[in-house]
């Protein structure tokens, strides 16, 4: 069956610290996955497809198929990347979605 | 242009008491999804329309219905609301292999 797995409820770090959010996934077929942010009491908004590889916010993230992960990074965060991030996957041709429970980040200065 | 449009945005309801939440997108979008936000659960689909005049269960369907109305708006009701429904509730909206546009949520409390 297919499973999203953030291991961290919370991740606490200082600005200008790295940060990495977990992201562990289970799927027999070609996996397609997302990040999501959601700032305070907004709306979700896409930060990253695998597909794209782009580097949005200073975020990236690498679709690693033999560990099963896609792993978001970024360097040095900032006080405005406190939020609570989702990973996805892709489960059907008809853009259903399965959520991990997600990961509060909290940067303090 | 508003993207995706959820009202209302906060409900209190009573047990038992019927409700619908309406959902409209203006990106002419084939693709709906109704999904619930619970503390440590992440999100989880309700219902999904793959395309105007169809809808399919998702992974927590029981509780509620759907209706895609037309192209744009794609409701979700509670015949008779219950305590566990409590949640913040998300529209969201996509086509082809673009990725979901989700709107800014419903808050509905069940007394």
């Amino acid at each position: 069956a297919q499973r999203v797995t953030q291991p961290e409820k919370l991740l606490s770090v200082f600005k200008g610290a790295p940060v990495e959010l977990k992201c562990n996934y289970s799927y027999s077929g070609s996996p397609e996955l997302f990040w999501y942010v959601q700032y305070s009491r907004q709306r979700l908004q896409l930060l990253l497809r695998h597909i794209s590889r782009e580097s949005i916010k200073g975020f990236t993230a690498d679709l690693n198929k033999g560990e099963t992960s896609f792993h978001l990074k970024k360097p040095f965060a900032q006080e405005e990347d406190s939020a609570m991030y989702y990973c996805a996957l892709l489960i059907n041709s008809w853009g259903k979605l399965q959520f991990g429970a997600g990961t509060q980040v909290v940067v303090t200065p | 242009n508003a993207g995706v449009t959820q009202t209302p945005k906060f409900q209190v309801l009573k047990t038992g008491q019927s409700m619908t939440l309406q959902c409209a997108q203006d990106m002419n979008h084939n693709s709906m999804y109704w999904y619930r936000q619970d503390p440590g659960m992440g999100l989880r689909l309700i219902y999904y329309s793959a395309s105007e005049g169809t809808t399919d269960k998702g992974e927590v369907p029981n509780g509620y219905n759907v209706s895609r109305l037309n192209k744009r708006e794609f409701s979700l009701r509670l015949e008779s609301a219950a305590p566990s429904q409590t949640s913040v509730y998300f529209c969201a909206s996509k086509t082809g292999d673009q990725p979901q546009h989700f709107g800014d949520g419903t808050r509905l409390s069940i007394l």
